[in-house]
């Protein structure tokens, strides 16, 4: 089975704070996506990876950055913590190719951030 | 621009009863249609994938979508809900960038 984990599920986070989420992804898979999820928005797209040290900006990058220097590590970075930034947020990961080609990508568990 | 829209955003069903999760796209090209559930507090889990071929696929918990073309429409189905389908679930279309719907939260009553 596919096994994308992300380390922190519950953090609370003051105003201006950097916060750093981590996942990692045990398939090998190329692609490593971060999204964003709130009540009647869906998922929205942040950042997403198809490769080591390769990013593409998604949706709603405005905020936030990513890191890729391992294949099975892709980190969210919130330079400075906003209050509009309390969501729930999930990586997921694919094989190589875009989602185009039918791959199923896969989600962690799910980080609860909350900023105060 | 591709959108994928869920009409309901609550569905309510007896157990036994048939349970049917609309969604409907809008692409420019051939899509691949996607369903996942997500229990409270939890990820996004994959039910099932439309890629090609026969426009019913099955997929996993007894769960089943019918891909309908002429009306741009990819419901998912379940003949006999039970109390532990009650989730949120989630259509997600891929024309070629994966788009998700709102979701529509399905509760199960015993």
């Amino acid at each position: 089975d596919v096994k994308v984990t992300q380390s922190s599920r519950y953090l609370v986070k003051r105003t201006g704070e950097k916060v750093f989420l981590e996942c990692v992804q045990d398939m090998d898979h190329e692609n490593m996506f971060w999204y964003r999820q709130d009540p009647g928005l869906g998922l929205r797209l942040i950042y997403f990876s198809y490769d080591v040290k390769m990013k593409e900006k998604g949706d709603i990058p405005e905020g936030y950055s990513v890191s890729r220097e391992k294949k099975e590590r892709f980190s969210l970075i919130l330079e400075s913590a906003s209050t509009n930034q309390t969501s729930m947020y999930l990586c997921a990961s694919s094989l190589y190719g875009s989602s185009s080609s039918g791959n199923t990508i896969y989600f962690g568990e799910g980080s609860w951030l909350t900023v105060v | 621009a591709q959108s994928v829209a869920q009409p309901e955003d609550q569905v309510n069903v007896a157990e036994g009863n048939p349970l049917t999760v609309k969604c409907t796209y809008s692409v420019s090209g051939n899509p691949y249609l996607f369903w996942y559930v997500q229990y409270p507090n939890r990820g996004l889990q994959f039910l099932l994938k439309y890629i090609t071929g026969d426009n019913l696929v099955k997929g996993s918990y007894g769960f089943e979508a019918e891909f309908n073309k002429s009306q741009t429409s990819f419901h998912l189905k379940k003949p006999s809900a039970l109390v532990s389908d009650s989730a949120l679930y989630f259509c997600a279309v891929s024309s070629p960038k994966l788009s998700f719907g709102a979701g529509t939260t399905v509760t199960v009553r015993a």
